[in-house]
């Protein structure tokens, strides 16, 4: 199955700045949805955005969609330690079940 | 009151023996997964069962056997495990008209 490309593979910045991670994919799709890995852990959903949406905003977390140039990008703002992750888009395609995680960017952030 | 459990969190064993992974969800959910996650981190799917019927099979080789006796259990059964099978397994959910996944806290194999 494809997967999506992330950049960069690794992030490493202070306590208070902004992360930027992006993503891309190859196919159509009806959704797609952002991550959080802790070392060790399993997945934790972050944000979903659907495909007629261009933005979204959680708390500290603002994700755009680009279906033209099928791209997303998740932005982290004020960054703290403990966003110290590994962070997945994943994409999924209307009228599957099917749900293909990127290659992931692993985040750094230095108290 | 764990939402997606696996067990065992460890599995450490010799080549060519058989082993299972369990999963259970009690979140009312009727769609279950299990994705594999390599060493380089890429998470592939691997099965995907919806409302106890595989709906999802994705090119895994024979010996990787899923069942599910019902919408709350998926297990994953391994026959003659050979080294390139070492990874994390997760075990995933999500109610049919949510596309949100729920994941285990995933099952290291590790075989030797």
């Amino acid at each position: 199955s494809q997967q999506g490309e992330e950049d960069p593979q690794a992030l490493s910045i202070q306590e208070g700045e902004n992360a930027t991670m992006n993503c891309s994919y190859k196919t159509s799709i009806n959704n797609l949805q952002w991550y959080r890995q802790n070392s060790g852990r399993g997945l934790v959903h972050l944000i979903l955005i659907r495909s007629n949406e261009r933005e979204k905003h959680s708390g500290r977390l603002r994700v755009t969609l680009d279906t033209s140039k099928k791209s997303s990008s998740l932005l982290i703002t004020a960054s703290r330690a403990a966003d110290t992750a590994s962070y997945f888009c994943a994409t999924g395609t209307s009228g599957t079940y099917k749900y293909i995680f990127g290659t992931g960017t692993r985040l750094k952030v230095l108290a | 009151d764990t939402a997606v459990s696996q067990t065992p969190k460890y599995l450490v064993t010799q080549m060519g023996n058989d082993k299972s992974i369990k999963c259970e969800q009690n979140l009312g959910h009727d769609t279950m997964y299990w994705y594999k996650q390599d060493s380089k981190k890429f998470l592939k799917i691997m099965f995907s069962y919806n409302n106890k019927e595989l709906i999802i099979n994705e090119t895994v080789p024979n010996r990787f056997s899923p069942k599910s006796p019902d919408k709350a259990h998926l297990n994953l059964h391994i026959n003659s495990l050979e080294l390139g099978d070492s990874a994390v397994y997760f075990c995933a959910s999500h109610r049919g008209t949510s596309e949100k996944l729920f994941f285990g806290s995933g099952t290291q194999l590790s075989v030797l």
